[in-house]
């Protein structure tokens, strides 16, 4: 079955850097976009990223863009996050989903907490 | 990218229906008929429960519809069981792969 398992989160201070990874399972993860989707606590989901089976197409919202990173390793089935100039407002439960018609499988989590 | 608009919050007894509606713009569910439905309880991840307006997933129950008029999706969850407590998202195509997601609905079976 579908598997997607994020790791990495943490404490991180303002200004700090973290990287997440999404190690995938069941299903053939090179032929697939990925995408990286964030929850802040109490608040809804926000789409952060996504990036091509291939990896040659990648999109940013605007909020991340130029400070995160996405990229994929398909022979380790693995998806990232390069997660630089963090914020405040960065911290976030950080799913990795995939994307097949619709976002379809999402992974159960890594959070993310930016404080000093 | 602004969210798409839901309820706070929609309430119903056990057995009784109720709707979430989700209104965007005609870039997003206006103008594609991708809009997806995802069921989220406390401290867990998404589950997708509707996508392209009114197709179910594979196990998800015949309880949950959905339809499009114009630029606003509705989710209509009909018998409400206790298990039907949830927060709910709406998710819409917008271009180029990029995904809106709705503000949320709390729903609360009495």
């Amino acid at each position: 079955q579908v598997q997607l398992v994020e790791s990495g989160g943490d404490l991180v201070k303002p200004g700090g850097s973290l990287r997440l990874s999404c190690a995938a399972s069941g299903f053939a993860f090179s032929e697939y976009y990925m995408y990286w989707i964030r929850q802040a606590p109490g608040k809804g989901l926000e789409w952060v990223s996504y990036i091509s089976s291939s990896g040659t197409t990648i999109y940013y919202a605007d909020s991340v863009k130029g400070r995160f990173t996405i990229s994929r390793d398909n022979a380790k089935n693995s998806l990232y996050l390069q997660m630089n100039s963090l914020r405040a407002e960065d911290t976030a439960v950080y799913y990795c989903a995939r994307l097949y018609s619709t976002i379809d499988y999402w992974g159960q989590g890594t959070l993310v907490t930016v404080s000093s | 990218q602004s969210a798409l608009t839901q309820p706070a919050s929609v309430s119903g007894s056990p057995g009784q229906s109720i709707t979430i509606s989700c209104t965007g713009t005609s870039s997003d569910v206006g103008g594609y008929n991708y809009v997806s439905w995802y069921q989220q309880h406390p401290g867990k991840a998404p589950k997708l429960m509707l996508y392209d307006v009114t197709s179910r997933p594979s196990g998800v129950s015949n309880r949950f519809s959905g339809s499009k008029s114009g630029n606003t999706a509705s989710l209509t969850i009909s018998g409400l069981q206790a298990e039907d407590e949830a927060d709910y998202y709406c998710s819409s195509y917008r271009s180029s792969s990029v995904y809106v997601f709705g503000t949320g609905t709390k729903v609360t079976v009495l």
